[in-house]
């Protein structure tokens, strides 16, 4: 079992929809949690970073943890077509113990429909 | 400001031969990283560091070396290329984990390598 899942996609919805992304992960280590967005052939640029459960929202995005489900999602509001990308989500341990990097769901490929 | 520069951003090698690819950070970031992206696979960490003259192996380290002796620049050699290492690279950085609240990874552009 990879340490973070997350489901490939592709998912399609119409302009307008509320998007939901979602990871899960089997490392209680990890402590701190990121949303990546990547559009073809650049590279991936970090949109949400959370470190405790609950929620944290920012325009039209928000990130939601639950460290006792090792569940992690990401939502979006008024999906617009410049939200096609692929989603990654990523996981880092915790500062203690001097290991570092990122590790990595496979990304989502999001298509929103005009 | 340029954030992460990574050169060259497209090569292409002959199985056996050795290069080096190229990062540099303006931030004053203390931590760097280098991942490769497949399809499929999505991004795997190969090495990272955490400070100058401080560096360690991730997930897929073998055929790769790298080493730290500036806080700007850390370079990512491959020692004899093979037809498995073709691949994206991206080069990261980031603030250390006690130093500051953003702890995301600044990701460079990438570089698109080929080995033939």
């Amino acid at each position: 079992q990879k340490e973070v899942e997350q489901d490939p996609g592709p998912l399609s919805v119409p302009e307008g929809a509320i998007v939901s992304l979602n990871c899960t992960y089997s490392n209680s280590a990890f402590q701190y949690f990121m949303w990546y967005r990547q559009y073809s052939r650049k590279g991936p640029e970090l949109l949400m970073y959370t470190y405790s459960s609950g929620n944290k929202e920012d325009g039209r995005f928000t990130a939601q943890v639950d460290k006792s489900s090792k569940y992690i999602s990401l939502f979006i509001r008024d999906s617009q077509p410049s939200d096609s990308a692929t989603y990654l989500c990523a996981m880092r341990l915790s500062s203690g113990g001097g290991a570092d990097g990122l590790t990595f769901g496979k990304g989502t490929h999001l298509i929103i429909q005009p | 400001n340029a954030g992460v520069t990574q050169t060259p951003k497209f090569q292409v090698l002959k199985t056996g031969q050795s290069m080096t690819l190229q990062c540099a950070q303006d931030m004053n970031h203390e931590y760097m990283s280098w991942y490769r992206q497949d399809p499929g696979m999505g991004l795997r960490l190969i090495h990272y560091s955490v400070g100058a003259g401080i560096t360690d192996q991730g997930e897929v380290p073998n055929g790769y070396n790298v080493s730290r002796s500036t806080t700007e620049d850390f370079p990512l050699r491959l020692l004899s290329a093979a037809p498995s290492q073709t691949s994206v690279y991206f080069c990261a950085s980031s603030y250390s984990l006690t130093s500051v609240s953003n702890y995301g990874y600044t990701f460079g552009s990438g570089t698109r390598l080929t080995v033939v």
